[in-house]
């Protein structure tokens, strides 16, 4: 199983630039989910699915979109990319809910110019 | 008050040595609590649930304190292997909706 993998790893966009960040997973998992970290700051939650279909804001949703339309892919998409964005942003997923062991992406680390 | 809070470190510690974080949280209806471990420019992974009896994985153990609205954990016999930071996470459920909160975690490095 290659478990929950992320592309881009780097990426550097301009202001107003739109992107999306792809996520897959190979371990049949229900929940996903995208978090960015910080520096000085905890993971902070963006976005979740629990299945295909569902999708549900977290804390910090403003300025990204997300869709499920299968239960392997959760893409992340920034829809006019803000220096405030620069960030490492994870994906995440785990067998059925937030609170069953969460299995992280490698990351994405974004720059925004 | 933070909801979950950490001390950034960096703990620096010779090998061998023991070592304990703490991390303290705010409500006091949380009621799930994990150690995740993070390589530098890594993603986090899964180092132990932090059960009520506490509990022990090998050089490492975890344990909550209700009263005292904190988790922590201790690594006996430091190896050079265990340099990373270390995020506590904090769950609280209400209803069928559940929150999880991570702190900003601990730096470890650990020296020859």
């Amino acid at each position: 199983n290659a478990g929950v993998t992320q592309t881009p790893k780097f990426q550097v966009l301009k202001t107003g630039q739109s992107m999306t960040l792809q996520c897959a997973q190979d371990m049949n998992h229900e929940y996903m989910s995208w978090y960015r970290q910080d520096p000085g700051m905890g993971l902070r939650l963006i976005h979740y699915s629990v299945g295909a279909g569902i999708t549900d804001q977290g804390e910090v949703p403003n300025g990204y979109n997300v869709s499920r339309s299968t239960t392997e892919d959760f893409p992340l998409r920034l829809l006019s990319a803000a220096p405030s964005q620069t960030s490492v942003y994870f994906c995440a997923s785990s067998y059925f809910r937030d609170t069953d062991t969460q299995y992280f992406g490698p990351g994405t680390r974004l720059t925004v110019l | 008050r933070k909801e979950v809070e950490q001390d950034p470190g960096p703990f620096n510690v010779p090998e061998g040595a023991t070592v304990a974080f703490n991390c303290t949280y705010s409500n006091s209806a949380s009621q799930s609590f994990f150690w995740y471990r993070q390589d530098c420019r890594k993603e986090p992974k899964l180092l132990m649930s932090v059960y009520s009896s506490g509990n022990e994985d090998g050089r490492f153990t975890a344990q909550l304190n209700r009263a005292s609205q904190y988790i922590s954990l201790l690594i006996r016999d430091s190896k050079l292997s265990d340099s990373a930071t270390y995020l506590c996470v904090v769950i609280l459920t209400t209803g069928t909706a559940s929150k999880l909160t991570f702190g900003t975690g601990t730096r470890l490095q650990v020296t020859l």
